[in-house]
Formats: structure tokens, sequence, C-alpha cells
């Protein structure tokens, strides 16, 4: 297995351009989340799914799209990058029925210029 | 979800146990005892939970109390890899709410 799977692990994006990071689980896992990490504020919820075509915002949704075509994959799409974006991406995974025990990936580091 | 009281750092010696508190006196009897480290750098590790009786795995014991407001992570041998941020948190068993890291424990292990 290779767990939750994460890419790229560094991105670099200037101020009102998109771009899609990606998150891969191997384990079957329905539930799968998106959380952004800044320097002292923790881990907040970006979006999440319960399973293959469902989705749902979190906390801070705005200027983030998801979708869940795929058990598998949860790609993160960014619309138009802000600097507000800076930030470490996580994604995360859990089987059915025990949402708070998640697995999560190693982490993409972006920042917008 | 209960809010959560934990130090902010602690030492241990390496090959000792690492006792980490956590108070959480307001839970609600639905609310379990999630325990998780963040490793530098990189994503946050489930550890073990509990809702009241105490629990073992592989990695740690976790030891609640019988009024369920306080609890203890136990890691029986710690070793440099453990150095890490351990964050305890409350919450129910559903999905769609995030978890709540807040600050945690800096653990230091050293040799």
């Amino acid at each position: 297995n290779a767990g939750v799977t994460q890419t790229p692990k560094f991105q670099v994006l200037k101020t009102g351009q998109s771009m899609t990071l990606q998150c891969a689980q191997d384990m079957n896992h329905e539930y799968m989340s998106w959380y952004r990490q800044d320097p002292g504020m923790g881990l907040r919820l970006i979006h999440y799914s319960v399973g293959a075509g469902i989705t749902d915002q979190g906390e801070v949704p705005n200027g983030y799209n998801v979708s869940r075509s795929t058990t598998e994959d949860f790609p993160l799409r960014l619309l138009s990058a802000a600097p507000s974006q800076t930030s470490v991406y996580f994604c995360a995974s859990s089987v059915p029925g025990r949402p708070n025990e998640q697995y999560f990936g190693p982490g993409t580091r972006l920042t917008v210029t | 979800d209960a809010k959560t009281t934990q130090p902010p750092s602690m030492d241990c010696a390496e090959g000792r146990a690492a006792n980490l508190p956590c108070n959480h006196s307001t839970i609600s009897g639905n609310e379990y005892v999630y325990w998780y480290r963040q490793i530098h750098s990189q994503g946050p590790q489930y550890i073990i939970h509990g809702l009241k009786n105490n629990e073992t795995n592989e990695m740690a014991s976790l030891i609640i109390t019988e009024d369920r407001k306080s609890s203890t992570l136990i890691l029986p041998h710690a070793t440099l890899r453990d150095t890490a941020v351990y964050y305890c948190i409350v919450k129910a068993n559903q999905a769609g709410t995030a978890l709540i890291f807040g600050k945690g424990t800096t653990l230091s292990v050293s040799s």
C-alpha cells in the first residue's frame, strides 16, 4: 500500500494562475478531505467527500473546487491563485464509519507570489 | 466539539516512557478522545483513540480517567523518532467537520 499520495511536493504559482493539487489513496477509503495548514493556525478543512460523486464544503472553501469521480482520487483545484493561498496542503482519507481516524498524505507546499 | 488543554512542551529521555496529559473537562457522552502527532514537515499521523476504556495499540497506550475529563497518552519506550507535536482531539464519531488540532504538546526526546 502506498497510502495517501500527493503531487506535487512543492509548487510556486503567480497570482491569478490556476492549478490542480493531486491526491490519491489505494486503501479503498470512502472518506477523503483536504486541509490547509498555516503557521500558528493549525489545520483547516477546505472540502471533503464521503464517497465517489459526493463532495461538500468545509470551513474555508472559497477559491477552491473539488470533484470525486473515483474512490481513489480527490483533486483540489485552485481557480485563480492568490497570495493568501500560500500554505501547506494536506489530503487525508479514512475508512467508512471512522471519519476521525484519518490517514494524511505528505503535503504539498504551495507558494503564490 | 469539547475543548482540550495540553502543556505546550515536554521533554523525555530516550528509552523512557513519555506520558502526555490532556484535559477535556467539557467532553460529552458521545465524544471520543483521539490522539495524533505531527513530525516536522510531515502530515499528521493518527495514533490511537478511545471512548471510556483504556486502549493500547502498537504505537501507544491511552488512559482515560473514569469521569472522562482527562486522558494520558503513553509512549512506553520513547525514541528520537517520537519527537513531534502531539495533539489531543475530542470529537464525536461523525463526518463533515474538521479535526481541530489546536496547539498540541511539543515532545522532545533526547539521548
